[in-house]
């Protein structure tokens, strides 16, 4: 059973050109979550998604971000304009009832 | 604000001995807690977990040891092999919302042979 995939690994961006992050959650899991790491920093929760729907996009920076699951496809964070500021880690996360948060390898992501 | 903590940005460990990481989470509400370990390059992995209605919990080589009183959580680790050498972190959360995480800083360990 393969774990969260997410890609690319490794994502260069100038400042102002678009980064897109996609995740494809566990088999079976509905559930995906996005979170941020900054250098030498824990990770922040950004959103949170179900098929279709997001639920919870209280962390998420109210301008350039945005995300989606649609039914079919992986689940895509969308960074506009992409400033210094945006370079870090983004992980991914699904689950399903019961289980706990499985968290993919991550996407890094450098504005230059 | 809510916020989780640990005490210790680094810990130094000899290969054999045991180790404790502690962790300090100031959001009484929280009733689901959660130790993960980050290696290099890669996202964070589930250890074990406990909820509010338990005190201890263990699992293989691993402890985890939860005071609501201080609102306090350790990991202990016995026999740290260097395999252990990673970031630690803590998470707290509602156990109705298990996915939404909030994280402290970390800790790293290193394990010397």
């Amino acid at each position: 059973n393969a774990g969260v995939m997410q890609n690319p690994r490794h994502l260069v961006r100038r400042r102002g050109q678009e980064a897109r992050l996609r995740c494809s959650p566990m088999k079976g899991h509905s559930h995906v979550y996005w979170y941020r790491q900054l250098p030498e920093e824990g990770l922040k929760f950004m959103v949170y998604l179900q098929k279709e729907n997001i639920i919870d996009e209280s962390g998420m920076p109210k301008e350039r971000f945005s995300a989606e699951f649609p039914k079919e496809g992986p689940s895509i964070l969308r960074i506009q304009q992409v400033v210094r500021g945006d370079s870090a880690a983004y992980f991914c996360a699904s689950f399903d009832r019961d289980s706990p948060l499985h968290f993919g390898n991550g996407t890094r992501l450098t504005v230059t | 604000g809510e916020s989780v903590g640990l005490h210790l940005p680094t810990l130094s460990v000899q290969e054999g001995d045991n180790s404790i990481i502690n962790c300090a989470y100031s959001n009484s509400a929280s009733d689901y807690f959660i130790w993960y370990k980050q290696e290099s390059g890669k996202g964070p992995q589930f250890i074990i977990d406990i909820r509010s209605n338990m005190d201890k919990r263990q699992g293989q080589r691993v402890t985890v040891l939860l005071n609501k009183t201080v609102k306090h959580l350790s990991l202990q680790i016995a026999a740290t092999q260097p395999g252990d050498s990673a970031v630690y972190f803590c998470a707290e959360t509602l156990a109705s919302n298990t996915g939404k995480l909030i994280f402290g800083q970390g800790t790293t360990l290193q394990v010397k042979p």
